[in-house]
């Protein structure tokens, strides 16, 4: 059966300091994925997705990044975050149209 | 861009009162998906409708796509404690599997025994 891995499962990291948040998703190949963040309270941004190795298709700007080194491996990235970048963080996966999603990261930047 | 409209923003409902929430798009959507988030987790998928004027139902719950395709509801009788959470839709304006999914801004419901 197809699952979607992420992680960490909550992150407390300093301002300016990097990010890297990790989803794999097993049972499938070439896989749609997503990348959505929800602010406190707030509905789902879509930030990140990508159809395939190396497609990235970018939603709004921002100051994140995102990676697909492999068919079922999508990673979010910064550089240096901003206290405005706290929030949960979904992985998804997209299948004739339904969406799974991974248990999210809660990020806290303090 | 394309995104769905969906109100209220916040729902307080008695137990045993019914409730609706409402989806909208400016544009003609290909499919609508509804979703299930409690407190603290991922949101969990519910539903689809693809058919203009679709109605389905889930026990409680039921759920219609508009004749236009472009506006959708969600519809809770005799709301249970168990119904708290955010609900959400989320459209899809093109058939390819590759198609983006928005999601809209969410229904959070609080329900008061």
């Amino acid at each position: 059966s197809q699952t979607i891995h992420q992680w960490p499962a909550t992150l407390v990291q300093p301002v300016g300091s990097p990010l890297s948040l990790e989803c794999t998703v097993e049972g499938t190949s070439n896989p749609n994925l997503y990348w959505y963040r929800q602010a406190a309270g707030r509905g789902l941004q879509l930030l990140f997705y990508s159809v395939g190795i190396g497609q990235i298709s970018s939603e709004v700007p921002q100051n994140l990044s995102a990676s697909r080194p492999q068919d079922r491996q999508f990673i979010l990235s910064s550089k240096k975050l901003l206290l405005s970048d706290s929030g949960f963080y979904l992985c998804a996966w997209l299948m004739n149209t339904e969406a799974f999603f991974g248990q999210g990261t809660r990020l806290t930047v303090v | 861009g394309q995104q769905v409209m969906q109100i209220p923003q916040y729902q307080h409902v008695q137990e045993g009162e019914d409730f609706t929430t409402y989806c909208n798009s400016s544009t003609t959507l290909s499919n609508i998906q509804w979703y299930k988030q409690r407190p603290g987790g991922h949101p969990v998928f519910l539903i689809q409708l693809v058919k203009s004027g679709e109605v389905k139902k889930q026990k409680r719950l039921t759920f219609q796509f508009g004749e236009a395709k472009k506006n959708s509801s969600l519809h809770i009788t005799a709301t249970q404690t168990t119904d708290v959470g955010t609900y959400f839709c989320a459209g899809s304006w093109t058939t390819d599997s590759w198609g983006k999914l928005q999601f809209g801004a969410g229904t959070q419901v609080v329900v008061t025994p």
